[in-house]
């Protein structure tokens, strides 16, 4: 599969342990999102890159929640001291800057916290 | 910022019949609008996406119209199949980022045989 990666698919913690989530873009897209889906609601945008800068950050990205791509290609996603409202799926998506692309997006990762 | 309200939010159809799922949307400045279909527990997937120089776009059974005046979008599919049932994601972005979206809340459709 040469599409967007996600790993784990899934994950229970318990409340106040810390989780990370790996996203593996497509090879060639520089450009690289995270949102987050809760159930009934479309996505929210959190974050996204451009090779290894991180150009924006929502508002939901509280300081609990840091995101990396230290050498461009895969990022990942860590929420410090999670909390029972962190439960969602992750998403991440990759696009190219130039030409455009549309966004392309992963399976996810379920997060549940307990 | 922007804001993507998506109507209705469950659409019942029967196999044949036609379906359109309809958004506005609050920034003038948004100029790319796609859709996605994302069936249950699977990624989202893009259908179709117009850009705001353009007013329709077709792709087989699926079209998309833009009216940049009064800021609404619109998807229609016609001749529906029961593997159309899914949950239906409108969304706008601005810029230069096809990728930084904002997300409509979503439309179950369901096609029945």
């Amino acid at each position: 599969d040469t599409g967007v990666s996600q790993d784990p698919r899934h994950k229970i913690t318990k409340r106040g342990q810390n989780v990370t989530f790996r996203c593996d873009p497509i090879s060639e897209h520089n450009r690289l999102y995270w949102y987050r889906q809760t159930l009934g609601q479309g996505p929210e945008f959190l974050t996204y890159f451009q090779n290894e800068a991180q150009l924006e950050k929502s508002r939901l990205l509280s300081d609990r929640f840091s995101a990396e791509r230290p050498k461009g290609s895969f990022s990942t996603l860590e929420i410090q001291r999670t909390e029972q409202g962190d439960s969602a799926m992750y998403l991440c998506a990759s696009s190219l800057a130039w030409p455009r692309t549309e966004a392309f997006f992963g399976q996810g990762t379920r997060l549940t916290v307990v | 910022g922007e804001n993507v309200e998506q109507h209705p939010s469950t659409l019942s159809v029967q196999e044949g019949d036609s379906a359109v799922i309809k958004c506005t949307y609050s920034d003038s400045a948004s100029n790319y609008f796609p859709w996605y279909k994302q069936e249950l527990g699977k990624r989202p997937q893009l259908i179709i996406d117009i850009r705001s120089n353009v007013g329709e776009k077709k792709d087989q059974r699926i079209a998309v119209t833009l009216n940049k005046t009064a800021k609404h979008f619109s998807l229609h599919i016609t001749e529906t199949q029961p593997e159309d049932s899914a949950v239906y994601f409108c969304a706008a972005s601005r810029g230069t980022s096809y990728g930084k979206l904002t997300f409509g809340q979503g439309t179950i459709l369901t096609v029945h045989p």
